[in-house]
C-alpha cells in the first residue's frame, strides 16, 4: 500500500521570503508521480507542481520548485518569494503509473504568510 | 476551457431526502472522480469512472450512487444520507488513466450538509 506523509500540520512564512513543505512517500512501485495541490479558502485543488519519477531533474514552476530524493523517497516543496496568495492548505499526493489515477494525498500542511 | 464545473455549490438535505450532485467536464477527459473531504482532511476517493467501466472505493457506503450518462457528465446520486456523510464532495476529471495520467482538475465541490 503507498502511503504519503506530511510531518508539518502548519507552517508560516513572511512575506518574500522563502519556505519548505515537508512530504515523504512509501510504495514499492517504480512507475509513479508526485504532485503538490494547493487548496485555497475557495475550495478548489489547484495543482502547484507535478514530478515523475523515472525523472532526475527536479520540476520547476516559477517560484515554486521540489527537492525530489527519489532513494529517501522524499519529496519537498519550496516557494520562493512567498506571497499573500500562497496562503493555503498544501497537499503532496502520490500517484502510481498502473492505477486508474486514484490520488493519494497526505494529511496536508496549512501555509500562512505574514505581511 | 479547463473547468470542472459542479453545482450546486451548497446543499442542506435531509436524512430521507434524494438529491442528486452534478459534474461536468468539456476537455475531452476520459475518466472522472469523486471524492470526499471531511473539515480539515485530505479528499479520499470514493469512485472512479474511465472507458465506461465504474470502480468503486469498497469502504463507500450504497447511498451513494454515481451515474455517468455519457462521457462528460459524472452525477453522484444521494439517498438516505447520514449526518457523517456532511463533507465537501469534490469532483475530478484527467485526460487518461495510468501510463497516460498526467494531472487531476478538479472542481470547486460541493459543500454537503446533512441534517
Amino acid at each position: 500500500a503507498q502511503t504519503v506523509t506530511q510531518s508539518q500540520p502548519e507552517m508560516s512564512v513572511q512575506e518574500a521570503e522563502t519556505v519548505t513543505l515537508s512530504c515523504t512517500y512509501d510504495t514499492s512501485e517504480s512507475d509513479y508521480y508526485l504532485f503538490w495541490y494547493k487548496q485555497p479558502p475557495s475550495r478548489q485543488m489547484i495543482l502547484v507542481i507535478r514530478q515523475e519519477a523515472y525523472k532526475q531533474q527536479n520540476a520547476t514552476e516559477n517560484r515554486f520548485s521540489v527537492n525530489f530524493q527519489k532513494a529517501a523517497k522524499s519529496f519537498s516543496l519550496k516557494i520562493s518569494d512567498s506571497q499573500l496568495g500562497d496562503a493555503a492548505m498544501y497537499f503532496c499526493a502520490f500517484v502510481y503509473g498502473g492505477s486508474q489515477g486514484n490520488l493519494i494525498f497526505g494529511k496536508g500542511t496549512k501555509l500562512s504568510v505574514k505581511p | 476551457d479547463t473547468e470542472v464545473t459542479q453545482t450546486p455549490k451548497h446543499l442542506v438535505m435531509g436524512m430521507t431526502n434524494k438529491k442528486s450532485l452534478k459534474c461536468e467536464q468539456h476537455m475531452g477527459h476520459r475518466a472522472m472522480y469523486w471524492y470526499k473531504q471531511k473539515a480539515k482532511k485530505p479528499p479520499e476517493l470514493m469512485f472512479v469512472y474511465s472507458y465506461e467501466k465504474l470502480s468503486i472505493n469498497e469502504s463507500v457506503p450504497s447511498r451513494f450512487s454515481p451515474e455517468c450518462p455519457n462521457s462528460s457528465l459524472l452525477n453522484l446520486h444521494l439517498h438516505a444520507l447520514q449526518p457523517e456523510d456532511s463533507a465537501l464532495y469534490l469532483c475530478a476529471s484527467s485526460q487518461d488513466v495510468g501510463q497516460g495520467f498526467t494531472e487531476a482538475f478538479f472542481g470547486q465541490g460541493t459543500r454537503l450538509t446533512v441534517v
